[in-house]
């Protein structure tokens, strides 16, 4: 089924090591973006890209790293786990179209970091 | 202050009654997206409004530029319904389709 991918769905990681989550989408969409979500906090933009090549911080960048060498995939690393980064972690795929835009998203990543 | 605020936080109804989620905005924005989240699921979008009024089954929302505020309805309401509602908004100008701001979002819990 067309959609975003993201993998793991659950991780738990030891403070100090570092990993990538996944995130695919098969719809061609110029923009992803990566959100996390934390009670109380709402969601909050992470990191975003218009485009293959571009990236952008979004609001707590801070402890992740993305690239965007194609279309589909855009992954987000944690370059060294703090248990502040727990989270559920969510990636967006969006479109633009005519001046209507709209907005998929993964099914999440519910990270734990102890 | 939030860019984006939303009430009630917390909202129960019995099945049947007319629901309203109100969200207001402070920032300049594209576009206003309203979108459901079920416990331990993932999100969906439900509507994108740049203007005036949508309605999809059940669901209507509205959005006032001038007053930067949006409604979202839910009319004879339904045990399924009892979801997160989360309103977001896009930053007017250049590619902001990449980024949203979010609201809290409000607990909806629809009793039989």
């Amino acid at each position: 089924n067309a959609g975003v991918t993201q993998t793991p769905k659950f991780q738990v990681l030891k403070t100090g090591q570092s990993m990538t989550l996944q995130c695919a989408q098969d719809m061609n969409h110029e923009y992803m973006s990566w959100y996390r979500q934390d009670p109380g906090m709402g969601l909050r933009l992470i990191h975003y890209s218009v485009g293959a090549g571009i990236t952008d911080q979004g609001e707590v960048p801070n402890g992740y790293n993305v690239s965007r060498s194609t279309t589909e995939d855009f992954p987000l690393r944690l370059l060294s786990a703090a248990p502040s980064q727990t989270s559920v972690y969510f990636c967006a795929s969006s479109y633009s179209s005519g001046g209507d835009y709209g907005y998929t998203f993964g099914s999440g990543t519910r990270l734990t970091v102890v | 202050k939030n860019e984006v605020e939303q009430s009630p936080q917390n909202l129960t109804a019995q099945e049947g009654e007319f629901i309203t989620i109100n969200c207001s905005y402070s920032v300049g924005i594209s576009a206003l997206h309203w979108l459901q989240q079920h416990p331990g699921g993932g999100i969906v979008s439900l509507f994108m409004l740049s203007s005036g009024k949508k309605k999809h089954g059940r669901l209507i929302a509205t959005i006032n530029i001038q007053e930067k505020h949006s409604s979202l309805h839910i009319t004879a309401s339904h045990p399924r319904d009892s979801a997160v509602y989360i309103c977001a908004v896009g930053n007017a100008g250049g590619t902001s389709y990449g980024k949203l701001t979010f609201g809290q979002g409000t607990i909806l819990t629809v009793h039989p």
